[in-house]
């Protein structure tokens, strides 16, 4: 009965290769986020999507490219991979991105090493 | 600016020790939302409590308190007598209402806290 679900946890990877990370939630969320945590664990949003609608693009380079294939969904590819872009990715879901039920529910995060 | 400020980097406390985790904040909204989340060493983010800027009461749920005063801008978190499982690093958050829609979480730099036998 996992709530915020992404897969895989762990990926290793050469420099330029292209990966996908994925997100699924079971709540019945609206809305749901990708954020990355960088070495010093500060946490920083990527993107935002509600509805399959994008709502959050926070300046992240073009090689990130978010798809949402549903609501319960979104997914995360990442082209051409560099070393900054080693890191912990994580996924989480809210039932809505505003009012009362905005709490974000996390998923266990995806750490992405780039040799 | 929205701004979420987590001036202890590390705390180690001895078992069974209070410790006070600090949050300071800064925003311009005169609603708004804060957060804290629990990150233990198995690396998830366990959400603990969100509390709006409406409702300055405190709050106690178990060994946890949390402290809300506008009047400083802070949303300092307190556990009692603390134990070994309450090692984790602890995030404080702002909930940021962006222009074009949607919100994001603002977080602090977050605390590592410590506890040992």
């Amino acid at each position: 009965d996992t709530a915020v679900s992404q897969t895989p946890k762990y990926l290793v990877t050469q420099m330029g290769n292209d990966k996908s990370i994925k997100c699924e939630q079971n709540l019945g969320h609206d809305t749901m986020y990708w954020y990355k945590q960088d070495s010093k664990k500060f946490l920083k949003i990527m993107f935002s999507y509600n509805n399959k609608e994008l709502i959050i693009n926070e300046t992240v380079p073009n090689r990130f490219s978010p798809k949402s294939p549903d609501k319960a969904h979104l997914n995360l590819h990442i082209n051409s991979l560099e070393l900054g872009d080693s890191a912990v990715y994580f996924c989480a879901s809210s039932q809505e991105w505003r009012g009362d039920t905005d709490t974000q529910y996390f998923g266990p995060g995806t750490r992405l090493t780039v040799l | 600016a929205q701004k979420v400020t987590q001036a202890q980097t590390e705390i180690s406390v001895v078992e069974k020790e209070d410790v006070t985790l600090d949050c300071v904040y800064e925003t311009r909204d005169t609603t708004y939302y804060l957060f804290w989340y629990k990150q233990p060493p198995s690396g998830e983010l366990v959400f603990l409590i969100r509390r709006n800027s409406f409702d300055e009461q405190n709050e106690i749920s178990g060994r946890y308190s949390w402290n809300f005063q506008k009047s400083t801008s802070s949303f300092n978190f307190t556990i009692t007598a603390s134990q070994v499982v309450d090692s984790a690093v602890y995030f404080c958050a702002l909930r940021v209402i962006l222009t074009g829609g949607g919100n994001k979480l603002t977080f602090g730099t977050g605390t590592q806290l410590k506890v040992e036998l």
